[in-house]
């Protein structure tokens, strides 16, 4: 069965950093392009980044571009979302997806981020 | 703002066919896949859609995708209360070399 398991979310500052952590299991990550999209209280899905199966493409949402870095260990089956200079409008669930364009399309349970004084 | 619109809300009667739209352009559904997602409150969201059309294994039937141009459509047949959820269209953009979600479409089954 496949399984992501999102961490790291949590209670941040605004300008602080967090450091989000996929866990994927029952399939091998390195065979997929891997993204981070998120969902803030009462609002649409919104992609945030996507990486390509050797970690040497990346790609972000203009909101988050230099402050973002999406990384990957295939490895450790592992997926990674370096967040800094944190905003308010950071405030979200944070979902870890397989394939999000693709028939393998999987989605974890997700990750809380809230961004707060 | 998203580049793919949905209507906010849709609803039937159990039984009913519902049918969701998803507009876009040239640049993102007029020339790359669109999936739809099932997104149940708190729960991950589940692909229902791929590749405009096409059903993943253990997907209802009653579930169905279509595309014309730069729109594509969702349709639910035999609305049953369990489909009651958000529904999002998604498609990389070429032109914003972004992956785009649709706005939304909430289903209500009355």
């Amino acid at each position: 069965e496949v399984q992501l398991v999102e961490s790291g979310g949590g209670l941040v500052q605004p300008g602080g950093s967090l450091r989000l952590s996929c866990a994927g299991s029952g399939f091998t990550l390195s065979n997929h392009w891997m993204s981070w999209v998120r969902q803030a209280a009462g609002k649409g899905l919104e992609w945030v980044a996507n990486i390509n199966e050797d970690g040497t493409k990346k790609y972000y949402v203009d909101s988050v571009k230099g402050r973002f870095t999406i990384s990957r260990d295939n490895a450790k089956n592992s997926l990674y979302l370096q967040m800094n200079s944190l905003r308010v409008e950071d405030t979200a669930v944070y979902y870890c997806v397989r394939s999000v364009g693709g028939r393998e399309a999987s989605w974890g349970q997700g990750t809380l981020v809230t961004v707060s004084s | 703002q998203s580049v793919l619109t949905q209507p906010p809300s849709a609803s039937g009667t159990p039984g009913q066919r519902v049918t969701i739209s998803c507009s876009g352009s040239s640049s993102n559904i007029g020339s790359n896949p669109v999936n739809w997602y099932q997104h149940l409150p708190g729960a991950a969201p589940k692909l229902l859609i791929y590749s405009n059309t096409q059903r993943p294994s253990g997907v209802p039937d009653r579930f169905s995708g279509s595309k014309s141009g730069t729109s594509v459509s969702l349709a639910i047949s035999g609305l049953q209360s369990e489909d009651e959820a958000d529904y999002y269209c998604a498609a990389w953009d070429g032109s914003l070399n972004a992956y785009v979600f649709g706005t939304g479409t909430e289903v209500t089954v009355l």
